[in-house]
């Protein structure tokens, strides 16, 4: 596996389900991103992790929680969502100190929520 | 505050012609740029980036940009579109220190054949 990759590409969850989503990256950075991405609105950053610490939590809802537990995977956690989070998720990871930042995406996941 | 934006939302050019997409940026220090391209369903992809020297800068699949601090641009160009260059593209700013960038809103891109 190359990059930042991405498990499940779709889920289908009821309001009551719990799941995760799972990213793994393989290029050895330190910092990993959830961002949220809905019809017609701009990119949302979620979670911010730095060398596993969280960074950054721009006013999430509980029902979404992350875990980082090393570098290289980031899960983000989902119970009692609603249909107003259907979206794509995606993963990003970066280095830090290094290219500005620059960040590699995964591919997403596209929930849906019923 | 560091703020991205593209003022077109949506631009459609036929399949050879030219292409510039723009964007706009605001901070007040040198910025580090970006493009990245999203086909529909899929992740960002880096098209290129600019963090100092020569301020045209080559990336992938033939685009282009051009870093100009005098008018806080750093617009995206192509010479000749393709059809597969139907994507939204999203430029992006981000600086020393920080653990993120700032996205604009994106641009959707429509190729006429």
């Amino acid at each position: 596996e190359t990059g930042v990759t991405q498990t499940p590409r779709h889920l289908v969850m009821g309001m009551t389900n719990k799941k995760s989503l799972k990213c793994e990256q393989h290029l050895g950075h330190n910092a990993m991103y959830w961002y949220k991405q809905s019809a017609k609105k701009p990119l949302e950053l979620m979670f911010v992790y730095n060398f596993k610490e969280q960074t950054e939590n721009n006013s999430v809802p509980s029902r979404f929680s992350p875990e980082c537990p090393n570098s290289s995977h980031l899960f983000l956690h989902l119970h009692t969502l609603q249909p107003e989070d259907s979206a794509l998720y995606l993963c990003a990871s970066s280095q830090e100190w290094v290219e500005g930042r620059t960040q590699y995406f995964g591919p997403g996941t596209r929930l849906l929520v019923l | 505050a560091q703020s991205v934006t593209q003022p077109d939302i949506h631009i459609t050019v036929s399949e050879g012609a030219s292409l510039e997409l723009r964007c706009n940026y605001s901070y007040g220090a040198t910025p580090y740029l970006f493009w990245y391209v999203q086909s529909p369903g899929q992740g960002l992809q880096l098209l290129l980036k600019y963090f100092s020297g020569d301020t045209l800068v080559q990336g992938i699949k033939g685009f282009e940009a051009e870093f100009k601090r005098s008018q806080s641009s750093f617009n995206l160009r192509k010479p000749s579109v393709h059809w597969s260059d139907a994507a939204e593209y999203f430029c992006a700013v981000g600086a020393t220190g920080d653990d993120k960038i700032i996205f604009g809103k994106g641009t959707r891109l429509h190729i006429l054949p």
